[in-house]
């Protein structure tokens, strides 16, 4: 069974680059089959989808981010990773990363635990 | 963009007591393509349905999920002490995928 866990700066200074970290076990990023992606959710409120990245390294964001997010692959750790320029008090959220398989089309099957970030100086 | 709406906004019902919550697309969403979540405080969504009316591996036979088009329903036939929580229904099968506003079941 896969297994999700995120990692990173728990504390970002507004205008600095949030950088997250998800770390795959149990199955591997570059088999194939799945979209890896990003969730986040502020206190208190919903689930918002940032994006995704597939096997071949394509990528897809909300249009609503697209302009400051960036999510990428290193397939030799078993990795992806997210990034958020020019953050502000609005991106504090608890940021969650899942898997989201192809075939069957499951949904966000498997997440990780949710990784708390606070933008603030 | 597929704008989810989820009503009721909260359900107060008592354990053992039917939930029926909605969840309405503002354009058709392929069956295959909706999905039902369960988070409860501190955790991370669980999923529940997929492809609108599939349980999810683990998932308890009193949650059922039904629709199509642009009208989906999740439903628990008898709520256990352990199935007050949020519960959100998304879309993934148009960019972007989006998530609904949430529905909160709790104990009244």
């Amino acid at each position: 069974q896969v297994q999700l866990q995120e990692s990173g700066p728990g504390l970002v200074k507004p205008s600095q680059t949030l950088s997250l970290t998800c770390t795959v076990s149990g199955g591997s990023i570059s088999s194939g089959g799945y979209y890896w992606s990003w969730i986040r959710q502020p206190a208190g409120k919903g689930l918002e989808w940032i994006g995704h990245i597939y096997t071949s390294g394509s990528t897809n964001y909300n249009p609503s981010l697209k302009s400051r997010v960036t999510i990428s692959a290193d397939t030799s750790n078993n990795q992806f990773s997210l990034r958020v320029t020019s953050v502000t008090a609005a991106d504090t959220a608890v940021y969650y990363c899942a898997s989201c398989p192809l075939w069957p089309p499951y949904g966000l099957d498997v997440w990780g635990q949710g990784t708390t970030v606070t933008v603030s100086s | 963009e597929i704008v989810l709406t989820q009503s009721p906004g909260t359900l107060s019902l008592s354990p053992g007591e039917r939930a029926t919550l909605s969840c309405r697309a503002s354009q058709s969403v392929s069956s295959t393509y909706l999905a039902w979540y369960q988070q409860t405080p501190g955790q991370a969504p669980r999923l529940l349905i997929y492809g609108a009316s599939s349980r999810a591996t683990g998932i308890p036979d009193r949650f059922s999920g039904s629709g199509s088009g642009t009208d989906f329903t999740l439903t628990i036939s008898r709520l256990e002490p352990e199935d007050f929580a949020v519960y959100y229904c998304q879309q993934y099968g148009s960019l972007p995928f989006t998530f609904g506003p949430g529905t909160k079941v709790d104990i009244k």
